[in-house]
């Protein structure tokens, strides 16, 4: 069956640093893969899309890269604030049309 | 641009009564919209896919006859739980869809927390 998946421990890191993240999947061939930001209580927030003919796609400090080969996507966030502490959200299309399969989340906490 | 709004925000009632969620997008026509469930801790589960003016295509697994959906207008859909039980406590939250090119985007409204007495 279909799975896809993320860290979940929770990573913790200093501001400043790099954050990546990691979302895996396996029995997919997702024609995109995107990214969601949801903080506790509140519904996901659209980051990224990245297409499976692209192999890396930015938005100011996020990076996005995807290898259909390992099928795998990595998640950068450069010069990381407290502000982006949140749980991030891989998604794939799922085979309902356009809706998605999400992960479960990596939350990440960026400490001062 | 590209906001969904859902109401109520929170609802808290009892075993066997029914509660109805709204989501509208408020800034675009949403051809489609979805409706998920969050249990704690755990991915968002794709419940039922919406299209304006046509019956709800819902998962595996999802009672359509407990979880009605009904999507009457471009801005505007409907998730009516049916005889909520405690088991049904859950997040509920939509999404809506703006089509054409940005169909694959999903824009999500702020979610619905219910819990069932």
């Amino acid at each position: 069956s279909q799975k896809i998946e993320q860290n979940s421990e929770a990573l913790n890191i200093q501001e400043g640093k790099t954050a990546t993240l990691t979302c895996n999947y396996t029995n997919y061939s997702p024609a995109y893969l995107q990214w969601y930001r949801q903080d506790p209580g509140r519904g996901p927030v659209f980051l990224l899309l990245i297409r499976e003919n692209e192999k890396e796609k930015r938005k100011e400090r996020l990076k996005v890269t995807f290898d259909t080969t390992l099928k795998q996507s990595l998640f950068h966030i450069t010069a990381s604030q407290p502000a982006d502490s949140a749980t991030y959200l891989c998604a794939l299309d799922s085979n309902s049309g356009y809706a998605l399969n999400f992960g479960k989340g990596t939350s990440l906490l960026v400490t001062p | 641009g590209a906001v969904v709004s859902q109401h109520p925000s929170w609802v808290i009632c009892k075993s066997g009564t029914s509660v109805k969620i709204e989501c509208r997008s408020l800034d675009f026509q949403a051809t489609t919209m979805f409706w998920y469930r969050q249990f704690p801790k755990q991915s968002l589960m794709l419940m039922a896919t919406s299209n304006e003016g046509s019956k709800a295509t819902y998962e595996q697994g999802v009672e359509k006859d407990k979880f009605l959906i009904n999507h009457a207008s471009l801005t505007l859909s409907t998730l009516t739980v049916t005889s909520a039980h405690p088991e049904d406590s859950s997040f509920y939250i939509c999404s809506a869809s703006q089509g054409g090119s940005y169909q694959e985007t999903q824009y999500f409204g702020p979610g619905t927390r219910l819990l069932v007495l």
